[in-house]
């Protein structure tokens, strides 16, 4: 089975703190991405990756960096969280452009 | 540019309706994907189909029906006979990374 996961459901962080979701897929896909979701907005990307190493903004890059080591792991870094950074947080890959994508469950993010 | 508007924000049917959740989209590529992603209460989005802009055939998937218009930029999602199950989110995707707001289907028994 498939599968996408993503280190913490929930979390909850204070204001300044360095934050780290960290995201792994098993299916050995090129791709991956980080969204956020906000009522009312759809899902947003932040990041992408298309290879090991390799990143690419999104629509909303600012107050966010990404790591990509390894293939399989996408992290996903608030350098100093702000409020306006609570959000649910999704992860997914995909193995190519075009293709469908596979999500995790996501880690919906409070900081206070 | 690329854009997808989901212009209906939430609908809410009776059990055995049919309904359709609307998806417009903005694109200059004439090479192009678009998605229909589930998002049900538990969270997790479910990929439910994909077409490529030179394959404008109707897809047809049990209950599950789309209807891909390139005149219209539309590629539109009816479900017949709604359940209960069918409630979620719906998403409506361009290429990799272009979503639309959802929308968020009720069926009620």
């Amino acid at each position: 089975d498939v599968k996408v996961t993503q280190s913490s459901r929930y979390l909850v962080k204070r204001t300044g703190e360095k934050v780290f979701l960290e995201c792994v897929q098993d299916m050995d896909h090129e791709n991956m991405f980080w969204y956020r979701q906000d009522p009312g907005l759809g899902l947003r990307l932040i990041y992408f990756s298309y290879d090991v190493k390799m990143k690419e903004k999104g629509d909303i890059p600012e107050g966010y960096s990404v790591s990509r080591e390894k293939k399989e792991r996408f992290s996903l870094i608030l350098e100093s969280a702000s409020t306006n950074q609570t959000s649910m947080y999704l992860c997914a890959s995909s193995s190519g452009w075009g293709d469908e994508q596979f999500f995790g469950p996501g880690t919906r993010l409070t900081v206070l | 540019a690329q854009k997808v508007t989901q212009a209906q924000t939430e609908i809410s049917v009776v059990e055995k309706e049919d309904v359709t959740l609307d998806c417009v989209y903005e694109t200059r590529d004439t090479t192009y994907y678009l998605f229909w992603y589930k998002q049900p209460p538990s969270g997790e989005l479910v990929f439910l189909i994909r077409r490529n802009s030179f394959d404008e055939q109707n897809e047809i998937s049990g209950r599950y029906s789309w209807n891909f218009q390139k005149s219209t930029s539309s590629f539109n999602f009816t479900i017949t006979a709604s359940q209960v199950v069918d409630s979620a989110v719906y998403f409506c995707a361009l290429n990799d990374m272009r979503f639309g707001a959802g929308t968020r289907l009720t069926v009620k028994p």
